[in-house]
């Protein structure tokens, strides 16, 4: 079965500096990833997604995530953080049908 | 219209009472998909409709919960006999279907309580 493991619940970075938001999977067969950002009162946005190719994936507001497939991670990165990106942000993965998502991580980032 | 709509945005109920939430996909997705999600908790699937496929209910989590989802158009999710663990934002998602890489598109949820 399909898994995915957000480790930090919690993840506080202050303005301007970067910032990582750890993701891990397991699958059977090759994973589709993808992170989404929920905020306040708010459905999911989709942020960007890893299909194949380039292990590095560019995606909106500046977001880009890591594909590695030795530590099956696909950690979410941006160079600068802005306050307007403290969020709720949700990994997941697809092997089968459904997607299957992590339990969150909550960026707070503080002016 | 634009994008995935749901209603009621918000239901208080009290248990043992049946509730009904309605999804309204993006018009031409094929897929659709319901999750639940509970306060600090991740999204749980439900129950995924594909086409004319006859639907994955596996995330279904007891007999009190059904779907259903007439063609490629409007979804309703019913619990029956209400319990108060059902409290929780559902949220609706689709797709064009495409296979396994294609991206979810969310409505903003409907937030139910049961009191």
């Amino acid at each position: 079965a399909q898994s995915v493991a957000q480790p930090e619940d919690q993840v506080n970075v202050a303005e301007g500096n970067p910032l990582t938001v750890k993701c891990t999977y397991s699958v059977s067969g090759n994973p589709y990833l993808f992170w989404y950002v929920q905020y306040p009162n708010r459905g999911l946005q989709f942020l960007l997604k890893y299909i194949t190719g380039d292990n590095l994936v560019k995606g909106s507001y500046g977001f880009e995530a890591e594909f590695n497939k030795s530590q099956t991670s696909f950690h979410l990165k941006k160079p600068s953080a802005l306050v307007s990106d403290s969020a709720l942000y949700f990994c997941a993965v697809r092997g089968g049908t459904p997607l299957v998502f992590g339990k969150g991580t909550r960026l707070s980032v503080i002016a | 219209g634009a994008g995935v709509s749901q209603s009621p945005s918000n239901k208080v109920t009290e248990k043992g009472k049946d509730v009904e939430l309605r999804c309204d996909p993006i018009s031409g997705h094929t897929a659709l998909y319901w999750y639940r999600q509970r306060l600090g908790q991740g999204l749980e699937f439900l129950i995924y409709f594909q086409g004319n496929s006859a639907p994955d209910k596996s995330g279904l989590p007891s007999d009190r919960f059904s779907a259903e989802r007439t063609g490629e158009s409007v979804s309703t999710l019913t619990i029956q006999r209400t319990q108060q663990e059902d409290s929780a934002v559902y949220l609706c998602a689709s797709s064009l279907g495409l296979g396994a890489t294609g991206e979810l598109f969310f409505g903003e949820g409907s937030r139910l309580t049961v009191l």
